[in-house]
């Protein structure tokens, strides 16, 4: 059972434009959401996260948006660059009560073109 | 050091042998992960520790698998008789708590022929 889902495994965008990530989840209980970036052979680097209680969080080129309603969040790069070309994962947690690990998302290829 | 540090960072093993796999987390980080990453596919949990609870280990997929972390540091996942299926890269992460991010080694690739 896939508790966080992200259905598209990979986008294209042009350098300049708009990137948009999509994640699904189901499990009503998670509370605290993040997304991840993966460069090949290296480790996931943390990237932004949102809690719950909150819709929108925004760093900088990043920002990402939460709707509980519809258990669906999304992560926004504007504008995208070549080097925003990794994998992305989101991942999402039960904070409380605590002892949860992060469970993943299987990833979507992002390629910026110059 | 600074990060999170995993080694070897490469492991070729025969199948049937027994494997170990060893993360340093951030000083100070009482959360420790342990996750796999198959080819073409998403990160698996696997086992979580926090301080001194017992851990959860509701992700290991057999019991050729176990894990264990000394002094609340240094952890070691082990899989002994290795499988082809085990063929994987196996990150590592630490956090400070239950409620922040977690930060990740560069993982070790095991390859099991």
């Amino acid at each position: 059972d896939q508790q966080v889902k992200q259905n598209s495994p990979s986008l294209s965008v042009q350098e300049g434009r708009i990137s948009i990530l999509n994640c699904d989840y189901t499990n009503s209980m998670f509370d605290y959401f993040l997304w991840y970036k993966k460069y090949p052979a290296e480790g996931p680097t943390f990237l932004i996260s949102i809690s719950s209680i909150k819709d929108k969080n925004e760093d900088g080129r990043f920002t990402v948006f939460l709707n509980k309603s519809a258990k669906h969040l999304s992560l926004h790069i504007v504008p995208s660059q070549p080097g925003d070309s990794a994998v992305y994962f989101c991942a999402a947690k039960v904070r409380f009560p605590g002892r949860r690990a992060l469970t993943f998302g299987s990833g979507t290829r992002l390629q910026v073109q110059p | 050091g600074a990060g999170v540090s995993q080694s070897p960072s490469n492991k070729v093993t025969e199948k049937g042998k027994d494997v170990e796999l060893r993360c340093d987390p951030i000083s100070g980080h009482t959360a420790l992960y342990w996750y796999r990453q198959s080819l073409g596919q998403g990160l698996e949990f696997l086992i979580y520790f926090q301080g001194n609870s017992a851990p959860d280990k509701s992700g290991l997929p057999s019991d050729r698998f176990s894990a264990e972390r000394t002094g609340g540091s240094v952890s070691t996942l082990t899989i002994q008789r290795t499988q082809q299926e085990d063929s994987a890269v196996y990150l590592c992460a630490s956090s400070p708590g239950t409620s922040s991010e977690a930060f990740f080694g560069q993982g070790t690739r095991l390859t099991v022929v």
